[in-house]
């Protein structure tokens, strides 16, 4: 079946980095994207980032871009995204998601079919 | 960019519908049916249950459907159930520079 399977939870100080892998099986790696997705502690869900399984294209949201990389390994069939200089505003569960795409012309659909369990970053002095 | 807007909760007693809507759907993409949406249970991974505004997975209950008007996506769930309850958000696509857009979420609670 097909499944994303993350690495374990993070305490990490204000000013490091922290690399969160994503292992996918069940499919074929670049046949679909990747995407991230985080959510800071009861808070809702805020797209991170995306990443072709194919390309290793990527686009990331405005807001961490200068701080996120996104990569991935196709011949493990591996994801990762590192965040640096991390903030105490990271705290968060990251999660990774296979992405089906559907293009409109200039105008594309991305949906989340199947999602990693979720990895818990946290921040903290 | 803003995140679409969802109202904070609802709520409906067992074998009632509800609706929960999703406003600021950019005119770029409105005409198209460039909505998801995903329940979410406390402490667990979201879950797909409508694509491209109104399609549902196959593992999907056809009690949960999906439709648009205009800049607004809506998600009906009929023959509410105690497990329905959980978080909903919607997601659209918002342009070429950052893809996707989250809703800030809606609570459903099963009275």
């Amino acid at each position: 079946q097909v499944q994303l399977v993350q690495s374990g939870a993070e305490v990490k100080k204000p000013g490091a980095s922290v690399k969160v892998s994503c292992k996918a099986s069940g499919y074929t790696f670049t046949s679909y994207a990747i995407t991230w997705v985080r959510q800071a502690p009861g808070q809702g869900l805020e797209w991170m980032g995306w990443i072709s399984g194919y390309s290793g294209n990527t686009n990331y949201a405005q807001k961490v871009q200068d701080r996120v990389t996104m990569t991935t390994d196709t011949s493990t069939s591996t994801a990762y995204m590192e965040v640096r200089s991390l903030r105490s505003d990271d705290t968060a569960v990251y999660y990774c998601a296979k992405t089906t795409e559907a293009n409109y012309g200039s105008v594309w659909h991305h949906w989340f079919d199947t999602w990693g369990q979720g990895t818990l970053v946290t921040v903290s002095s | 960019q803003s995140a679409l807007t969802q109202p904070a909760s609802v709520s409906g007693s067992p074998g009632q519908s509800i609706t929960i809507s999703c406003t600021g759907i950019s005119s770029n993409v409105e005409i198209y049916n460039v909505v998801s949406w995903y329940q979410q249970h406390p402490g667990k991974a979201p879950k797909l249950i409508i694509y491209e505004g109104t399609k549902r997975p196959s593992e999907v209950s056809n009690r949960f459907s999906g439709s648009k008007s205009g800049n607004t996506a809506s998600l009906t769930i009929s023959g509410l159930q105690a497990e329905d309850e959980a978080d909903y958000y919607c997601c659209s696509y918002a342009g070429s520079t950052s893809f996707e857009v989250f809703g800030g979420g809606t609570r459903l609670t099963v009275l």
